[in-house]
């Protein structure tokens, strides 16, 4: 099985920051990457798959990068909106979510 | 809009079974893939299972549920189900139905309310 890692677990940032969240796999996914956002008793929300793809009403200061075991989320500056909990999930073999990433406010 | 109204969580002992149905609108569901995915509130989001569009030539499960857990779909209906058996303490979580892609692709872009199981004695 596909094993999913993210780093940090939790990140604390002001309004302004660039931030920068890591996603590695267990083995090869190519670019078989998503990541959501979820933010407290909601449901999560599709941002970004093929590791770099935004959906459509993203904001743009949301980028993800990567191939292979290794990607990344990053928030070029932080908005209030954006304090939530983030996950990737790999999707090429059937779909395996990292533990999350909260990002709070410092 | 697309809508996805998930029912028959509950209660139940270690050992039991329960039957989760969800009910979707809004789409052409008989064309998507379909999914179950788990989270224990305030924690991590595990994919479950999924269903091919046809209901009968894909079914997949996460390991921890293989042998214990049967996903199915009415296309007729609009309803998807799971079967719950041998349920354990462990499986205790909201259970969300989920609107997969029509290309097999497991991502997921609707997602219902959830339905809660508990498993205890």
């Amino acid at each position: 099985d596909i094993q999913m890692t993210q780093s940090p677990s939790t990140l604390s940032a002001s309004v302004g920051d660039r931030i920068t969240i890591t996603c590695r796999a267990s083995q090869n996914i190519n670019r078989w990457l998503a990541w959501y956002q979820q933010k407290p008793g909601k449901l999560p929300k599709l941002l970004i798959q093929v590791a770099s793809i935004l959906q459509n009403g993203v904001p743009s200061r949301f980028s993800g990068s990567g191939s292979g075991t290794e990607f990344t989320l990053t928030i070029s500056s932080l908005q209030p909106d954006d304090f939530a909990t983030y996950y990737c999930q790999q999707y090429d073999t059937e779909g395996t979510f990292g533990q999350g990433t909260k990002v709070e406010i410092k | 809009e697309v809508q996805l109204v998930e029912s028959g969580g509950g209660l139940v002992q270690p050992g039991g079974s329960l039957r989760l149905s969800c009910a979707a609108s809004g789409f052409s569901f008989n064309v998507y893939w379909m999914h179950w995915v788990r989270q224990i509130p305030g924690k991590g989001l595990v994919w479950v299972s999924r269903v091919s569009p046809d209901g009968t030539s894909t079914r997949r499960y996460v390991d921890s549920v293989k042998g214990r857990f049967t996903i199915s779909r009415d296309n007729a209906r609009n309803t998807l189900n799971l079967q719950m058996d041998s349920l354990r303490a462990e499986d205790t979580a909201l259970y969300y139905c989920v609107r997969g892609t029509t290309s097999g692709a497991t991502i997921f872009d609707h997602w219902g309310q959830g339905t809660l199981v508990t498993v205890s004695s």
